[in-house]
């Protein structure tokens, strides 16, 4: 069970939006600490999407945005395209775990 | 062109030892902390350990505490990861990833590698 709870799978129809929610708790995102997202195409190593809530580094499509509200963090896509089908994962870090967390990641399907 | 390359992954016996190593390139490797990050076969990604750019602070995930040791040689701009008392639930890839942030909690990691799958059974 990951610190970070992310829902399994999200899906959207091209050139519709979804969210992709990242639930932590008083330690992590409620305590201060960053969120940061990543995108993992099939068979390769993450990529960042967002960083520091809402950054985007470059490169990334501006359809990519990221949010926080409390003790949660969201990643919004907007305009869906195929080529967003991928893993999605968050990440903080947690003051009482000394260390990095990852949420438990969610599956996007494009229809 | 940042690049992190690693290597050293393979089938080791429960109990066994292992040692993966990172070569890095496109970026002054001294003045980053640097990580390693698994992927179990199916699953999500978990933090493994972290090292500060000098090598003088090193960071722990619990499930590998006191069984792996990271290190560094700024000189070769190498990274490594010492796996020692290998179990079946340490099979994964293990990625090599630069970090990026000015204190801990804004820690995030901007580049990563391919990966390097270990796998542990007898």
């Amino acid at each position: 069970q990951s610190v970070l709870t992310q829902p399994p799978s999200v899906s959207g129809a091209p050139g519709q939006r979804v969210t992709i929610s990242c639930t932590g708790s008083s330690s992590n995102i409620g305590a201060g600490s960053d969120v940061h997202w990543y995108q993992q195409l099939p068979g390769t190593g993450p990529k960042v999407l967002i960083y520091g809530y809402s950054n985007r580094p470059s490169g990334v499509p501006d359809r990519f945005s990221g949010s926080k509200s409390g003790t949660s963090a969201s990643l919004a896509i907007t305009g869906l395209q195929a080529e967003d089908e991928a893993d999605y994962y968050c990440q903080s870090y947690d003051s009482s775990l000394s260390g990095w967390v990852f949420g438990g990641g969610t599956r996007l399907t494009v229809l | 062109e940042v690049q992190l390359l690693e290597s050293g992954g393979g089938l080791v016996q429960p109990g066994g030892s292992l040692r993966l190593s990172c070569a890095a390139s496109g970026f002054t490797f001294s003045s980053y902390a640097v990580s390693w990050v698994r992927q179990a076969p199916g699953k999500g990604l978990e933090w493994v350990s972290t090292i500060s750019g000098s090598g003088g602070g090193t960071f722990y995930a619990d499930s590998v505490k006191g069984r792996f040791t990271i290190s560094r040689d700024n000189s070769k701009n190498t990274l490594f990861l010492q796996m020692n008392s290998l179990r079946a639930e340490d099979t994964a890839v293990y990625y090599c990833a630069k970090n990026r942030g000015g204190l801990v909690s804004t820690y995030y990691f901007d580049y990563w590698g391919q990966g390097t799958l270990v796998t542990v059974s007898s």
